[in-house]
């Protein structure tokens, strides 16, 4: 089975930078995603992970470490339209497939 | 533009009908594609994967006789909730990946989900 574990809820200033972790359990490995999520909509793909290390994507960057189980999600420059529920997912082997298993989410809510 | 399309975006129906939600992936083709059903406040629940060509493989506690999944050819996939009841009121989300060894192959779209609500 698979576990993921992430923070309910998190406050942060407008213009600071936020730091979202994300701790995982599962069988088969095979890359971590960051989605974001805004109430109402679908979610948007932000980043993918499968290979230890940072990957920056302008504000956004995304870190993982395997032998940890365990990736973050940083935001830099935070805007008001970022406030947002932030997911992280891993795919993980099942059943001789690989499907994705996402974690609760969680809540940001940026402030000025 | 939208890889992934689903429709409809809104439905309501009365309790003991069935509905249908389909799941189109315009750009690619997808052998594979998943449904998560979402309420509100709460994480993407898988329900079940769905495989062109052969059945659907669903999660523990996901009724195959109530919702139905056909994924009849490699760009569609259907889901279809029978004998509707009010609980099953929900936010339902397709998603698709594209074949490994492409550009875009280590992404999942996202479809732009159905709010079901059932009365």
């Amino acid at each position: 089975g698979q576990n993921i574990d992430q923070p309910t809820e998190m406050t942060a200033t407008e213009g600071a930078i936020v730091q979202i972790n994300c701790t995982y359990q599962t069988s088969g490995f095979n890359g971590l995603f960051w989605y974001q999520q805004h109430a109402g909509e679908a979610p948007t793909f932000l980043s993918y992970n499968v290979l230890d290390g940072l990957e920056e994507k302008g504000r956004f960057s995304s870190f993982l470490s395997r032998s940890k189980g365990y990736s973050y999600l940083l935001l830099k420059e935070l805007q008001m339209k970022d406030s947002a529920s932030y997911l992280c997912a891993v795919m993980g082997a099942s059943g001789g497939s690989y499907i994705p298993t996402f974690g609760r989410g969680t809540s940001l809510i940026v402030h000025p | 533009g939208a890889v992934v399309s689903q429709h409809p975006s809104w439905v309501i129906c009365k309790s003991g009908t069935s509905v249908k939600i389909e799941c189109r992936s315009l750009d690619f083709q997808a052998t594979t594609m998943f449904w998560y059903r979402q309420f509100p406040k709460q994480s993407l629940m898988l329900m079940a994967t769905s495989n062109e060509g052969s059945k659907a493989t669903y999660e523990q506690g996901v009724e195959k006789d109530k919702f139905l999944i056909n994924h009849a050819s490699l760009t569609l996939s259907t889901l279809t909730v029978t004998s509707a009841h009010p609980e099953d009121s929900s936010f339902y989300i397709c998603s698709a990946r594209p074949p490994f060894g492409t550009v875009s192959g280590n992404t999942i779209y996202f479809g732009e989900g159905s709010w079901l609500t059932v009365v």
